[in-house]
C-alpha cells in the first residue's frame, strides 16, 4: 500500500520531556509538512521541508524541531520548550510541482 | 499568514438534503482546496479549484470561487449520513513552499 503513516497514534509524556513523532511516506513525494491541530480548529503549519536535508519554519515552529535525512522520513521533535503541546499533529507531503497533500493519520500527544 | 474563515462553524442536515458551506479568504490565491476530516483522522483532498475558475464539480461536490470577494462555497448534493465530518478549506498562494493555510472549518452532521 502507498501512503504515509504516522507513529504512534497515540502518545503521553510528561511535562519537561523532548518526544519524537515518526512520519513515514512511500509516496516518493518531495515535499513534506507538518501541521498541529486544535479541538474545534484549522490545521497550523509547523515545520515544512522541500527536498532531503532542508526545511523551514512554518507558522508555529517555537518548541518544536524537524530533520529530513531521507526522503521518505520528516520525524517532527516536540520540545520541553513547546509550552502547550497537547495537540493532534498531523503529517502530510506533496508530489513536486503537484498541488494536493496527502495526509496521514495523525498522532494525538497528551502531556500529563 | 493569511487564515480563512468558514462559516457555518456547524451544520445539521437530514440524508437527501443539500449542504453548503462557505470559506472566506484575505489575499491572492493561486488556488483553493477542499478537504474533509473525519473525527479523529488526517484529511483527504476533496477538490481543487484555480483562480481562473469559477465552477467546479466532482460527482456531487459542486465548489465556487470569487475572487472578487475572496470567498469560496462548497454545496453537497443529497447528503448522505457517510457525508458527516469536518470539512476545511485550504488556500495556496503559489509560493515555492506551495503551503496551504486552513480554515477553521465547517462540522457537518447528516442525520439519517
Amino acid at each position: 500500500d502507498g501512503g504515509i503513516t504516522q507513529s504512534p497514534k497515540y502518545l503521553f509524556r510528561k511535562e519537561g520531556q523532548n518526544v519524537t513523532l515518526s512520519c513515514e511516506q512511500n509516496l516518493n513525494h518531495d515535499a513534506m509538512y507538518w501541521y498541529r491541530q486544535d479541538p474545534g480548529q484549522g490545521l497550523r503549519l509547523i515545520y515544512y521541508s522541500q527536498i532531503v536535508n532542508d526545511f523551514q519554519k512554518g507558522d508555529i515552529a517555537e518548541g518544536y524541531s524537524v530533520s529530513r535525512e531521507k526522503k521518505e522520513s520528516f520525524p517532527l521533535t516536540v520540545t520541553s520548550a513547546q509550552k502547550n503541546p497537547t495537540a493532534f499533529y498531523l503529517c502530510a507531503s506533496r508530489q513536486g510541482g503537484g498541488n494536493e497533500q496527502f495526509f496521514g493519520p495523525g498522532t494525538r500527544l497528551t502531556v500529563l | 499568514s493569511q487564515q480563512g474563515e468558514e462559516d457555518p462553524q456547524a451544520l445539521s442536515i437530514q440524508e437527501g438534503e443539500n449542504a453548503t458551506m462557505n470559506c472566506s479568504y484575505k489575499t491572492s490565491i493561486n488556488n483553493l482546496q477542499w478537504y474533509r476530516q473525519n473525527s479523529g483522522r488526517g484529511l483527504v483532498h476533496l477538490i481543487l479549484i484555480r483562480s481562473n475558475e469559477r465552477e467546479k464539480h466532482s460527482g456531487r461536490l459542486r465548489v465556487t470561487l470569487d475572487t472578487s470577494k475572496k470567498s469560496s462555497s462548497l454545496l453537497i448534493t443529497a447528503s448522505r449520513a457517510a457525508d458527516t465530518a469536518s470539512y476545511f478549506c485550504a488556500t495556496d498562494d503559489g509560493g515555492s513552499a506551495r503551503q496551504l493555510t486552513f480554515g477553521s472549518g465547517t462540522q457537518l452532521t447528516v442525520l439519517p
